[in-house]
């Protein structure tokens, strides 16, 4: 069964410093996402892309952060200058079929960034 | 916010089935309810969405009420791999975020 993955499974870095989150959707899927979730607390929107631009964001993604689709089967996120509080585990999404009536989204697993 | 409230916690013995409650009170006609779960802190799984009729899938299957104010998860024979936090998640019509909220923890016990 196809699935969403995700690397590295986990990122240490130093405060300041720039990370890149890299997942690969289901092959065809269309639409693409990334979420976080601080530990313990929920998971949050942070941002969804569709034909190569941002289609709809949260307040957390700033101006920190970017997402790209570099070629036809990664999808990044980056954090430009990441502070403490990035600390999190970072949720990458797919969905959608071209003509599709599905209307899931489905998760890869997760990448753990530690900033310290 | 969350368009929907669950109970923070429920225990399951093993083998019998977990009925999981969330009320959406304010859902609109168009908007869909959709149920995920997470195991420790891994991405959520995707268990079933429906609109206004019974769903059924090899997973589970989910009840909403007539008046779409409440619906129900069914995992007809839980096992111990089902503990996780389940979320009941209404996706808001005309957007493509899903809004997490705080989940059900389903404990399953042997």
């Amino acid at each position: 069964e196809p699935e969403v993955t995700q690397t590295p499974s986990h990122q240490v870095t130093q405060m300041g410093q720039e990370v890149i989150l890299r997942c690969v959707p289901i092959s065809n899927h269309l639409y693409f996402y990334w979420y976080r979730q601080i530990l313990g607390q929920k998971v949050e929107f942070l941002v969804s892309f569709y034909n190569n631009e941002i289609s709809e964001k949260s307040e957390i993604f700033d101006d920190q952060f970017s997402v790209e689709r570099p070629d036809g089967s990664n999808f990044t996120l980056k954090i430009r200058s990441t502070k403490l509080e990035d600390s999190a585990m970072y949720f990458c999404a797919s969905k959608g079929l071209a003509g599709s009536i599905t209307d899931t989204q489905y998760f890869g697993p997760g990448t753990r960034l530690t900033v310290l | 916010d969350a368009k929907t409230t669950q109970p923070p916690s429920m225990d399951c013995a093993e083998g019998r089935a977990a009925n999981l409650p969330c009320n959406h009170s304010t859902i609109s006609g168009n908007e869909y309810v959709y149920w995920y779960r997470q195991i420790h802190s891994q991405g959520p799984q995707y268990i079933i969405h429906g609109l206004k009729n019974n769903e059924t899938n090899e997973m589970a299957s989910l009840i909403i009420t007539e008046d779409r104010k409440s619906s129900t998860l069914i995992l007809p024979h839980a096992t111990l791999r089902d503990t996780a936090v389940y979320y009941c998640i209404v996706r808001v019509y005309n957007t493509d975020k899903l809004i997490f909220g705080t989940g059900t923890r389903l404990q399953v016990f042997p």
